[in-house]
């Protein structure tokens, strides 16, 4: 079955720290994958997205992602994170098996402390 | 314009009631999708219509009922709903639907069911 799961549900960060958030997932054909981030009170929106090509991939506000297909893994990070980072951020695969549909980890909450 | 806008915001209805959500987009995307998110859990999808038709139902409940009347519109009829029925629905909108495809959300009506 296909399934995305993220590490950590809960960080806490002081600004200026590295941020690693972990996902992993499980799908049985090509897959592309994506980071989206809830900000408070926003919608969700795109942080990045890998579908091919090169395997580190850069998004909006300093985030990038690694594709490591030998480990199912898509890892978020950022070197330095910012009270502004403060929001949940959800992995999610989608492929060309089970019709298209995106699935979503069950999000990581992160607070980043001024 | 690359907006996805929802209403209402907030609906708060009796399980005999029936009532009506409504997504719009004018970006030209011809995939809209129904996802519901519930508390601290990622969207879960529940439709996707493609060009104006219904491409996926992921074994909704017939008490959800969408429509898709034009390109630009989706609406999700409610009618008869459970307490449990209570979250937050997101609409979102795409290109097409293929797996590549950014999804852009709107922020959401928050559904209470009494």
């Amino acid at each position: 079955a296909q399934s995305v799961s993220q590490h950590n549900h809960h960080v806490i960060l002081s600004e200026a720290a590295s941020l690693e958030l972990g996902c992993n997932y499980s799908y049985g054909g090509t897959v592309n994958l994506f980071w989206y981030v809830q900000y408070p009170g926003q919608h969700l929106q795109l942080l990045l997205k890998y579908f091919s090509g090169d395997p580190l991939v850069k998004g909006i506000k300093g985030f990038e992602a690694e594709f490591i297909k030998s480990k199912f893994s898509f890892n978020l990070r950022k070197p330095s994170v910012q009270w502004s980072d403060t929001a949940e951020y959800f992995c999610a695969v989608a492929g060309n098996t089970g019709g298209f549909k995106t699935i979503f980890g069950a999000g990581t909450r992160l607070f980043v402390k001024a | 314009d690359t907006e996805v806008t929802q209403t209402p915001k907030h609906l708060v209805m009796g399980m005999t009631n029936k009532k009506s959500l409504k997504c719009e987009q004018h970006m030209g995307h011809r995939a809209m999708y129904w996802y519901k998110q519930k508390a601290k859990k990622p969207p879960e999808l529940m439709f996707v219509y493609s060009y104006e038709k219904l491409s996926i139902n992921e074994s909704v409940p017939s008490r959800f009922s969408p429509e898709c009347p034009n390109s630009s519109l989706l609406n999700l009829h409610l009618h008869a709903l459970q307490p449990e029925d209570s979250a937050l629905y997101l609409c979102a909108s795409s290109l097409q639907v293929i797996s590549t495809d950014t999804q852009y959300f709107g922020p959401g009506t928050r559904l209470t069911v009494l």
